[in-house]
């Protein structure tokens, strides 16, 4: 079960949009719809922000969105603030019924 | 609003068995899965196990070996045992509630585990 690759680092102006990449296998991510997104600030708890690709739970912000093709599944923050810099997870369920974490993706708001 | 609090022993001896129970409010835990994830220092998120009342459990494939995972609903809580652990098990240990889209919506706060003699 290997981690999905995330980029270590991405950084965005106040104001501008940013995706983040999130690559898997065709046992994961190409194949199941079970992708989720949790943003998680420094020493807090991971919140979810995005799940099944593209779906956004109650009370978080439409400036997150989410999106797959083949085998990389994405995060994408528009209109950036101060307060998205956090660090950013991808999961995806896996075909051996397991689940798998990306290695984390460091949002840096210039 | 659904609430899950970690309890347990902060520091554990190499060899030994870490033992963690997580405490719900707000839900059964007949309803949905719960489960375990890690986060060693300064590193990412790690999947440990998930489970469900009736006893269907996932496990990370890497851990499977040295995982137990019970649920205890007359208390409304859930307990992960780890065995043989060395300080590559150090980490915060947090429990959650997992979802139909197999997403984790509610988080405990975390508990600091450390692995050393």
């Amino acid at each position: 079960q290997s981690a999905l690759t995330q980029p270590a680092s991405v950084s965005g102006s106040p104001g501008q949009s940013i995706t983040i990449s999130c690559t898997g296998t065709s046992s994961d991510i190409g194949t199941y719809n079970f992708i989720s997104w949790y943003q998680q600030h420094p020493g807090k708890v991971p919140k979810l922000m995005i799940f099944d690709v593209s779906h956004r739970p109650s009370g978080v912000s439409n400036r997150f969105s989410g999106s797959k093709s083949g085998n990389t599944a994405s995060l994408t923050i528009s209109g950036l603030q101060a307060e998205d810099e956090a660090d950013y997870y991808c999961s995806s369920y896996t075909s051996d019924s397991t689940l798998v974490f990306g290695g984390g993706t460091k949002l840096t708001v210039l | 609003q659904v609430h899950l609090q970690e309890s347990g022993p902060g520091l554990v001896m190499p060899s030994e068995t870490l033992s963690l129970t997580c405490s719900v409010s707000g839900d059964s835990i007949t309803n949905y899965y719960w489960g375990w994830i890690r986060q060693p220092p300064e590193k990412g998120l790690e999947w440990i196990i998930y489970m469900h009342h009736s006893g269907s459990t996932r496990y990370n494939p890497s851990l499977k070996s040295r995982l137990t995972m019970s649920m205890d609903t007359s208390k409304n809580q859930f307990t992960l045992k780890l065995s043989s652990v060395t300080a590559a098990d150090t980490a915060v240990y947090y429990c959650a509630r997992r979802k139909f889209d197999l997403e984790f919506d509610s988080w405990g706060q975390g508990t600091l585990v450390t692995v050393s003699s």
